[in-house]
């Protein structure tokens, strides 16, 4: 079984300002983790992924996420916040190695950047 | 880079009317999904599909759903009597390793 939690259902920051959008999983089986970012009224873009190769993840538009397993965490940081960077962010946990592979999303986090 | 392609991006369809989403995975991916969200709320796992056949399907995915690859090309998801809560936007996504690439979904509205 997985699962995802996303803490913090809307985040806002200032222009400029630091990122931290909170995620933790559960899961069975070493666990592959992704971020998406979804615009609205739009789909889902891949920022980034972790397969378990290095812990510390680089993705697009300035995106990074840390995969911590002692603490079952992999938050998305960006060291400066854009106003194009408002959008909803889902984190999702997947088994990978199963036929199934499904994905299991967390609720999501708004993101509102300020002027 | 390659694309998930879904169409129609907008169904309106009648309650209890037949409705077929289509995909086109990418080419050389092995692994099809179908993912629904309703507005406002989160992504939720339909159906997963390998080597022809379900491999993994969720408790939303009753007997009103089907899915189909016929032609080694596109991968469908049929919902055979629609209900008014069965308006969502519906994902396609395919794979072939660890990443997954999604459609840019289809909005079904069920009037």
């Amino acid at each position: 079984a997985q699962s995802v939690t996303q803490l913090g259902s809307h985040v806002s920051v200032s222009e400029g300002a630091l990122v931290l959008l909170r995620c933790n999983y559960s899961s069975s089986v070493p666990p592959y983790l992704f971020w998406y970012v979804q615009y609205p009224n739009q789909g889902l873009q891949l920022l980034l992924k972790y397969t378990s190769a290095a812990t510390l993840v680089k993705g697009i538009n300035g995106f990074e996420a840390e995969f911590k397993k002692s603490e079952t965490s992999f938050h998305l940081t960006k060291p400066s916040a854009h106003m194009s960077d408002a959008a909803e962010y889902f984190c999702a946990v997947s088994d990978v190695n199963t036929n199934a592979g499904k994905s299991t999303f967390g609720d999501g986090t708004t993101l509102t950047v300020k002027p | 880079e390659p694309e998930v392609t879904q169409t129609p991006s907008h169904q309106v369809t009648q309650m209890g009317q037949e409705v077929i989403l289509r995909c086109v995975p990418i080419s050389n991916h092995l692994y099809f999904y179908w993912y629904r969200q309703i507005l406002g709320q989160k992504v939720e796992f339909l159906v997963s599909f390998y080597n022809n056949e379900i491999s993994e399907k969720s408790e939303i995915f009753d007997d009103q759903f089907s899915v189909e690859r016929p032609d080694g090309s596109n991968f469908t998801l049929k919902i055979r009597s629609t209900k008014l809560e069965d308006s969502a936007m519906y994902f396609c996504a395919s794979r072939r390793h660890y990443g997954y690439t999604f459609g840019s979904g289809t909005r079904l509205t069920v009037v």
